[in-house]
């Protein structure tokens, strides 16, 4: 049982550049979510994932779409890289119903230079 | 809107002394879950303990004990004769029922234990 799973773990992109940063998870979670952590601002929701072929945005969105075809699979991705959104990323998963304990995966390091 | 505020920024303990983290949040929900995490400084998140808006039970686990009061709305994490391997950033969230588990965070206290 792996968890959550996130590649790459590491990643350095131009600006404009565009990329795929991939999640999975083997817990059969019906719920996954994308967050971004900045220094000084805590974990901000990007966009999450109540089962496949629904997602929707979260407290910032802009300049990310993402997709959930599989339960297991939540990819996000960046079409035009900007220097903005250099930051880690997490990708969380979570039961739905009365436990909302959510899981997270290792973490995505992303510098746009 | 949910808030979570974690007033203290960063705290610096002696090894074995106790600390308290606070965490203060908002919510018009009546049901609502509440969450700690700890990222140590090899960054991954790591789940320590979740609390229902129902349940005020606090609870004792080895050196971590957690008070959750909905009076004052607050849930406090306290760790009892602190150690080196504690140093890592904690993280208070909240998530209400009707929200299909999306979380606020707090913006974490850094918590620093000297030898």
């Amino acid at each position: 049982n792996a968890g959550v799973t996130q590649t790459p773990k590491f990643q350095v992109l131009k600006t404009g550049q565009s990329m795929t940063l991939q999640c999975a998870q083997d817990m059969n979670h019906e719920y996954m979510s994308w967050y971004r952590q900045d220094p000084g601002m805590g974990l901000r929701l990007i966009h999450y994932s109540v089962g496949a072929g629904i997602t929707d945005q979260g407290e910032v969105p802009n300049g990310y779409n993402v997709s959930r075809s599989t339960t297991e699979d939540f990819p996000l991705r960046l079409l035009s890289a900007a220097p903005s959104q250099t930051s880690v990323y997490f990708c969380a998963s979570s039961r739905l119903g009365r436990d909302l304990t959510q899981y997270f995966g290792p973490g995505t390091r992303l510098t746009v230079l | 809107a949910q808030k979570v505020t974690q007033a203290q920024t960063e705290i610096s303990v002696v090894e074995k002394e106790d600390v308290t983290l606070d965490c203060v949040y908002e919510t018009r929900d009546t049901t609502y879950y509440l969450f700690w995490y700890k990222q140590p400084p090899s960054g991954e998140l790591v789940f320590l303990i979740r609390r229902n808006s129902f349940d005020e039970q606090n609870e004792i686990s080895g050196r971590y004990s957690w008070n959750f009061q909905k009076s004052t709305s607050s849930f406090n994490f306290t760790i009892t004769a602190s150690q080196v391997v504690d140093s890592a950033v904690y993280f208070c969230a909240l998530s209400a029922l009707w929200a299909n588990s999306k979380l606020t965070f707090g913006k974490g206290i850094t918590l620093s234990v000297r030898p």
